[in-house]
């Protein structure tokens, strides 16, 4: 089964620094995808970015970067030169082939101060 | 144009009435969702249907009936409702049912609080 852990339930980082948000999975398959989700306190779902198991680079969407280190089955979000407006819930999740749902982890809190 | 629209955003409601939640996406995809997120904003899956077809059930209690009229639509149904129901209950579309690289497209979320 999958399971996806996020160890940090919550980060205080200073604007405009650089912060870095752990996640580490569990999965016996070899093709898998990995999604990186932003809650802010709105409520909606955003999505971020996301990493295939079979990319030989890291993901890249703007500020955000995926950090993949496949034999360590971690997969980090970095957000770089961090915004108040980053201030939110993040989720990492993954999902294979044959699930058909994806699976989140437990969520990490991230306050950007100023 | 919202591509994942669900109503009511908030529902408050007295235990042991039965409410329902409507869901609705434009982006013609064949896979819609239900996750619920308790109050420590774990978010699991309930169901997912395909093309009006139930393929996920995640040990939902049967007072939650799904029902799926067209692709387009997903409704969820609660019957009896009880305290712990309480929770934001997100609708969510996919292209397809299977494949690594399938996002979840998410609706802005129903609270829903049982009193």
């Amino acid at each position: 089964a999958q399971k996806i852990t996020q160890t940090q339930p919550g980060m205080f980082v200073q604007e405009k620094e650089a912060v870095t948000l752990d996640c580490t999975y569990d999965t016996s398959d070899q093709s898998y995808g990995l999604f990186w989700y932003k809650q802010p306190s709105s409520g909606e779902m955003i999505f971020l970015i996301y990493q295939g198991s079979y990319d030989e680079q890291n993901a890249t969407e703007g500020r955000y970067s995926l950090n993949f280190q496949k034999a360590r089955k971690s997969a980090n979000l970095v957000i770089s030169a961090s915004q108040l407006g980053d201030s939110a819930m993040y989720f990492c999740a993954m999902r294979d082939p044959g699930a058909q749902k994806l699976v989140f982890g437990q969520g990490t809190r991230l306050t950007i101060n100023p | 144009d919202t591509a994942v629209s669900q109503t009511p955003k908030y529902l408050v409601t007295q235990m042991g009435n039965d409410k329902s939640i409507k869901c609705e996406q434009n982006l013609g995809h064949d896979t819609m969702y239900w996750y619920k997120q308790d109050s420590k904003k774990f978010l699991k899956i309930m169901f997912s249907y395909n093309n009006k077809e139930l393929i996920i059930n995640e040990t939902v209690p049967n007072r939650f009936s799904p029902k799926s009229p067209d692709k387009a639509h997903l409704n969820l149904h609660i019957n009896s409702l009880e305290l712990g129901d309480s929770a934001v209950y997100f609708c969510a579309s996919s292209r397809l049912r299977r494949g690594a690289n399938e996002k979840l497209f998410f609706g802005s979320g129903t609270q829903l609080s049982v009193l």
